[in-house]
């Protein structure tokens, strides 16, 4: 069965310092979201991507964070400078469209562990 | 933020059936209602999802009351592997899924 793939499963930096997460998202899908959560807490939405644009982001998507495509099989979230609160999992799902009326599935990768020292 | 609520926290034995209740008062006529799992640290699963009938497959059959403004799910022999958090999702248009803090079902031998 396709999956979601995401690395590295685990990523410890310094705070200050810029982090690039990578995900391959199922190949014939459309639609690209990066979701966190912080331990102990409920998954988070941080932003969707579709056709090489943002669709939608979320207020903790700030300036420091940015989402690329830079080819036709990766994904990724860059984080410019950490903070100790961004200590996360942070999870990479994909889908083959979107909608409320038809149903999509999201497929998420097995996300990766982000600690800010 | 998320427009439904569940219990915190649900026990089953192993073998039985596990029933998961969720409220979605608020969901209107052409929205389906979504139910996700996530095991420990894992990634958020896809289990179901229905209009208004009922709806099983192979992991879970999800009991939709008339009114839509309440659902079941059912997992009807739980396993020791079964233990995770439940979601019951809110899925805004664009495709972004509204989490809430989910039902932590624990399957006890």
């Amino acid at each position: 069965e396709p999956e979601v793939t995401q690395t590295p499963s685990h990523q410890v930096t310094q705070m200050g310092q810029e982090v690039i997460l990578r995900c391959v998202p199922i190949s014939n899908h459309l639609y690209f979201y990066w979701y966190r959560q912080i331990l102990g807490q409920k998954v988070e939405f941080l932003v969707s991507f579709y056709n090489n644009e943002i669709s939608e982001k979320s207020e903790i998507f700030d300036d420091q964070f940015s989402v690329e495509r830079p080819d036709g099989s990766n994904f990724t979230l860059k984080i410019r400078s950490t903070k100790l609160e961004d200590s996360a999992m942070y999870f990479c799902a994909s889908s083959e469209g979107v909608g409320l009326a038809d149903f999509y599935e999201q497929y998420f990768g097995p996300g990766t562990r982000l600690t800010v020292t | 933020d998320a427009k439904t609520t569940q219990p915190t926290s649900m026990d089953c034995a192993e073998g039985r059936a596990a029933n998961l209740p969720c409220n979605h008062s608020t969901i209107s006529g052409n929205e389906y209602v979504y139910w996700y799992r996530q095991i420990h640290s894992q990634g958020p699963q896809y289990i179901i999802h229905g209009l208004k009938n009922n709806e099983t497959n192979e992991m879970a059959s999800l009991i939709i009351t008339e009114d839509r403004k309440s659902s079941t799910l059912i997992l009807p022999h739980a396993t020791l592997r079964d233990t995770a958090v439940y979601y019951c999702i809110d899925l805004r248009p664009g495709g972004k899924l509204i989490f809430g803090q989910g039902t932590e079902l624990s399957v006890k031998p």
